[in-house]
């Protein structure tokens, strides 16, 4: 079985400040896929980053960087000098390889920006 | 060009009306997919098409009707709802079905049943 644990399931922060967003998975398979997703108040989910199991490197996107630790099964979200647009639900996900095509989304962190 | 078009954007339906959600990619996808989302909940798989062919139902209602006339196009043909059925409906798209692909979304309709 899989899971995937958003914790925070709101934050609010003043505009310019840097907040990170935890998600922590589980899954007993060696090779799997994590992702994020931004949900704004339109609804549509957007596709921010994959990563996968095998490539522990942090990446970095403009203001947005990700850190991926295997050891503790966390794959974190920061966003640097935060943005009123940036108030969206953001959504961790996880797909394993032997399973099947289903994504396994945690309750997802609501992010407010406050100016 | 990284769309997933969904119409209509909100629908409103009495519990005896028959209606349908059109989903529509250019992408050259060949998997597409359709979600439920309540509120403040997560997306919840109902239906996977894998090369137009119904690929996983994760035990949806009969009255929830998938159909993918050909690999742009994804219909939810929807009669005799429930009002706990409301919600958001996601339509998303991928390359394929395999697991390193990442699922493009639609803004997704949003169904009261009435």
């Amino acid at each position: 079985a899989q899971k995937v644990t958003q914790a925070q399931t709101e934050i609010s922060v003043v505009e310019k400040e840097d907040v990170t967003l935890d998600c922590v998975y589980e899954t007993r398979d060696t090779t799997y896929y994590l992702f994020w997703y931004k949900q704004p108040p339109s609804g549509e989910l957007v596709f921010l980053i994959r990563r996968n199991s095998f490539d522990e490197q942090n990446e970095i996107s403009g203001r947005y960087s990700w850190n991926f630790q295997k050891s503790t099964s966390s794959f974190n979200f920061t966003i640097t000098a935060s943005q009123v647009v940036d108030s969206a639900v953001y959504f961790c996900a996880l797909r394993t390889f032997f399973g099947n095509e289903k994504l396994t989304f945690g309750t997802g962190t609501r992010l407010t920006i406050i100016p | 060009d990284t769309e997933v078009t969904q119409t209509p954007k909100h629908l409103v339906m009495g519990m005896t009306n028959k209606k349908s959600l059109k989903c529509e990619q250019h992408m050259g996808h060949r998997a597409m997919y359709w979600y439920k989302q309540k509120a403040k909940k997560p997306p919840e798989l109902m239906f996977v098409y894998s090369y137009e062919k119904l690929s996983i139902n994760e035990s949806v209602p009969s009255r929830f009707s998938p159909e993918c006339p050909n690999s742009s196009l994804l219909n939810l043909h929807l009669h005799a709802l429930q009002p706990e059925d409301s919600a958001l409906y996601l339509c998303a798209s991928s390359q394929s079905l395999s697991r390193d692909t990442e699922a493009f979304f639609g803004q997704g309709t949003r169904l009261t049943v009435v």
